[in-house]
């Protein structure tokens, strides 16, 4: 089955504590990417990968580190994180083309206290 | 940062009423922009992506038009029916990676 895969799906840590949400797509796509929601807010991009080796920032990149060694991983690493990170995170992938139809993982609910 | 749009922030309609709500972008440097549909719980799925001026989509009883001189987009719901309460997204695509979303209509809709 065509899937997105994240974990943990939820999450609940301390300030300052290290954490990393893992994301992984089995549909061979080029194109990975990290948004979060906040209530009353649509989905803010993070940050996107167009390939292997290739990433950039979107909108709310502060605090936030990703990396992509490998196609079907995007790791999401938090290195410090503060209480207003807490979100609902969502990792998604699609093709290379702007068209291509993107696949949400289901999201992982993370609260720092 | 972009500024995409989403009327109403929500909406409350009778089975069987039709209703549209609409998706405002800036019209310049337009690629493409695209549909979702967030159920409670769930997460998002793509309903359309509209590209040309004048773009027409249509699955079902829900339909999407777009306007790219003008930079909107609407999304027509025909006979809601309590299945098509979710939250309505709309993305836009300006460039090869960057993707901002509106805050979204949520519509609920009465049996």
């Amino acid at each position: 089955e065509a899937q997105v895969t994240q974990n943990p799906r939820y999450l609940i840590t301390v300030t300052g504590k290290k954490l990393t949400v893992t994301c992984s797509q089995n549909m061979n796509h080029e194109y990975m990417s990290w948004y979060r929601q906040d209530p009353g807010l649509g989905l803010r991009q993070i940050y996107y990968s167009m390939n292997v080796e290739v990433t950039d920032k979107g909108d709310v990149p502060e605090g936030y580190k990703v990396s992509r060694k490998e196609k079907r991983n995007f790791p999401l690493i938090l290195e410090s994180p503060s209480p207003n990170q807490t979100s609902l995170y969502f990792c998604a992938s699609r093709g290379p083309l702007l068209v291509d139809t993107q696949y949400f993982g289901p999201g992982t609910r993370l609260t720092v206290l | 940062i972009l500024n995409v749009e989403q009327s109403p922030q929500s909406l409350h309609v009778q089975e069987g009423d039709s209703t549209n709500f609409t998706c405002s972008f800036p019209s310049s440097n337009f690629y493409a922009l695209h549909w979702y549909r967030w159920e409670t719980a769930k997460s998002p799925k793509a309903l359309f992506v509209m590209t040309l001026n004048g773009d027409e989509k249509k699955k079902g009883r829900i339909s999407a038009t777009l306007n790219t001189k003008e930079g909107y987009s609407y999304l027509y719901i025909k006979g809601s029916q309590p299945e098509d309460s979710a939250t309505y997204l709309c993305a836009l695509n300006t460039n090869a990676g960057k993707s901002t979303f509106g805050d979204g209509t949520t519509l609920t809709v009465k049996p």
